[in-house]
């Protein structure tokens, strides 16, 4: 399996909700990243998790909130959030540092709009 | 800080022509990785070829090659014999030690029938 996968691949919210994006891999590797991507720009790093514990929070307004629950599972819990928060969020996943190839799987993205 | 920069934001081939892509970045670093990302119109991104600074060699697989200039810092994406399905964005990313990713700014790349 060397697949990342992320649910909903669609979400429409508003302003007052509060809503989860889903992203999972089972191909054993021990980093996961979050992404935010508007259209035709690169993707900007939100977080990293590295053994299930965040090492890298690039200074994201706390009405994004990740969590990591287990190796294999990673959350961004969503609420308050701007229409400029509107983008493609990417999910990605690497093997963890040591290894010999430490390149990112991407997820499909969820394609997020903020009403 | 790293550095990624793409200089060509738009790009266009024929057809089974050859195109490159150029890259270039800023690192004090000695080892280090880096990557050609695509990301087609609409579809998920996906990894088309990467090289580890220590190797001289450059890095090929299939059709893409790359030209790495270690010392004038410098990842060029060579693609040959174009198709159709190459028509995508495409991201030169550089990973440090600490395994931080930094992504150009992306060149679009239109291939023409």
């Amino acid at each position: 399996d060397t697949e990342v996968t992320q649910t909903p691949k669609h979400l429409v919210m508003g302003m007052t909700n509060k809503k989860s994006l889903k992203c999972e891999q089972h191909m054993g590797h021990r980093a996961m990243y979050w992404y935010k991507q508007k259209a035709k720009k690169p993707p900007e790093l939100m977080f990293v998790y590295s053994y299930e514990k965040l090492s890298i929070n690039e200074s994201v307004p706390s009405r994004f909130s990740p969590e990591c629950p287990n190796s294999s599972l990673l959350n961004l819990h969503l609420h308050a959030l701007q229409p400029e928060d509107s983008a493609l969020y990417l999910c990605a996943s690497s093997l963890s540092p040591g290894q010999a190839f430490y390149e990112q799987y991407f997820g499909p993205g969820t394609r997020l709009t903020v009403t | 800080a790293q550095t990624v920069t793409q200089s060509q934001p738009e790009m266009s081939v024929q057809e089974a022509e050859t195109v490159t892509l150029s890259c270039t970045y800023d690192t004090s670093e000695n080892n280090y990785y880096l990557f050609w990302y695509k990301q087609p119109p609409s579809r998920q991104m996906i990894l088309v070829i990467r090289q580890e600074a220590y190797k001289q060699q450059n890095a090929t697989e299939n059709r893409f090659s790359v030209n790495f200039q270690k010392a004038a810092k410098s990842f060029s994406l060579k693609i040959s014999d174009s198709q159709l399905g190459d028509t995508a964005m495409y991201f030169c990313a550089f990973m440090n030690s600490g395994n931080q990713f930094y992504f150009g700014t992306g060149t679009s790349l239109t291939v023409i029938p």
